[in-house]
């Protein structure tokens, strides 16, 4: 079993829709990062989360530490956010190392 | 906005040969980092570097990999004795912290091709 799992793998959505990308893992973790892979091959880091809930722009990341569980909301999509998304956890036992999901591949039609 | 610089963007290199991938991190950021994705695949960790010095490393890191910052300002990755899968995306990141206290910036990677 993976140690972080991400679902769905691909989500298609139509431009304006509300996007949910969940994330799940099987470890402690100090915290859980949320990256953007764009088609190019660049990484942007979206959020560092230890707890509770943040917000940027249209992105909003909440995370659930009892239940091992985090997800991305994306509002009011737009074609723009067609991308890879990517969580990642810093695990309490594994020093600076992210451990990353596979990735949900997000395609925004307009 | 500051940024982490990778050079080069694509680097293609015969089987056995020796690469030096180079970055150069955002100035004031303290922890420095190798990812790699093989193409289809999930990134992974390579190794960080903190103080002049690896913090960790992966059990991909093995002896055919060291990373060095010669001049205060560089990053390098230097893989020996390339292999057919050492070919690859490396990322290098940098993070002002631990990436458990600040977020890591990444650069646009080298596309490292063995063939």
């Amino acid at each position: 079993k993976n140690e972080v799992e991400q679902s769905p793998q691909n989500l298609t959505a139509q431009e304006g829709e509300f996007i949910t990308i969940n994330c799940s893992y099987s470890v402690g973790i100090s915290a859980l990062h949320w990256l953007q892979q764009h088609p190019g091959g660049g990484i942007v880091s979206l959020f560092m989360l230890s707890s509770g809930k943040k917000k940027h722009g249209r992105l909003i990341a909440t995370i659930n530490i009892q239940e091992k569980h985090s997800s991305l909301h994306i509002t009011a999509s737009h074609p723009r956010d067609s991308a890879v998304y990517i969580c990642a956890v810093r695990s309490g036992t594994s020093g600076s190392r992210l451990t990353f999901g596979e990735g949900t591949q997000l395609t925004v039609n307009p | 906005e500051p940024e982490v610089t990778q050079t080069p963007s694509h680097q293609v290199t015969q089987m056995g040969q020796e690469v030096i991938l180079r970055c150069v991190p955002i100035s004031n950021h303290l922890y420095f980092y190798w990812y790699r994705q093989i193409l289809g695949q999930k990134v992974e960790f390579l190794v960080s570097f903190y103080n002049n010095e690896i913090s960790e490393k992966s059990e991909i890191f093995d002896d055919q990999f060291s990373v060095e910052r010669p001049d205060g300002s560089n990053f390098t990755l230097k893989i020996r004795s390339t292999k057919l899968e050492d070919s690859a995306m490396y990322f290098c990141a940098s993070s002002e912290a631990l990436q458990d206290r600040s977020l890591p910036f990444f650069g646009q990677g080298t596309r490292l091709t063995v063939v």
